[in-house]
């Protein structure tokens, strides 16, 4: 595709409930990254992909996140159980080669846990 | 441990007047410095980079970045505020501990541009 798109947009969760986010890449970009953004803050890494290989899941909160890139391509970050701190924007962001910090970020999906 | 620090949440400037945005970056190792930009309800990104050739990098949009090792230093400037530059920017680096991979950010300076 053009650019990097994420699904959903918007997603209000209960407390409690498990939720999965997508993000699909640019087409042929080898490198797939995951960032959480809280209100007012910079975003902060979580974890990293390079093809199918998660390389780097140093930034995940908790055993709750988890997230998968099962054939190099599209990814899910899955949150299980979800609490009202999970409450924030979720980036996707692709890049072509490893090691540039030339990263393309989607849209975000903006998690909302009541 | 990589990290970037930029001075001030929120800066003001009338259209027109000079930009700068501050960025002091810490890593104990020759870092890539990035500048990002995002747009209210849009992704971020990439305004400029700093990848350890020219010290002065030049982006898109008349932006650009210094990269003063002596003051661990990567600031934005640009000359000529517009009303279009209003958006929130942020400051990033990688080193190469981490293969250049991960990038860390700052916590972001929200620019208004004044008419």
């Amino acid at each position: 595709g053009a650019g990097v798109s994420q699904s959903p947009r918007y997603k209000v969760a209960k407390r409690g409930q498990d939720v999965a986010l997508r993000c699909d890449p640019i087409s042929g970009h080898v490198s797939l990254f995951w960032y959480q953004q809280a209100l007012g803050q910079g975003p902060e890494f979580l974890t990293y992909f390079q093809n199918e290989a998660q390389l780097d899941k140093s930034g995940l909160p908790s055993d709750r996140f988890f997230a998968e890139r099962p054939e190099g391509s599209v990814s899910t970050l899955k949150i299980q159980r979800t609490q009202q701190e999970d409450s924030a924007v979720y980036l996707c962001a692709s890049s072509l080669a490893r090691g540039t910090g030339e990263l393309f970020f989607g849209e975000g999906s903006r998690l909302t846990v009541l | 441990a990589q990290s970037v620090t930029q001075l001030g949440s929120h800066v003001s400037v009338s259209e027109g007047a000079l930009v700068l945005l501050r960025c002091n970056y810490s890593s104990s190792v020759p870092p890539y410095l990035f500048w990002y930009v995002q747009y209210p309800n849009q992704g971020l990104q990439l305004l400029l980079k700093y990848t350890s050739a020219a010290t002065l990098v030049k982006g898109i949009n008349g932006f650009e970045a210094e990269f003063k090792k002596s003051e661990t230093s990567f600031h934005l400037t640009k000359p000529s505020a517009h009303m279009s530059d209003a958006a929130e920017y942020f400051c990033a680096v990688s080193d190469p501990s981490g293969g250049y991979q991960k990038v860390t950010f700052g916590t972001g300076t929200k620019l208004q541009v004044i008419p």
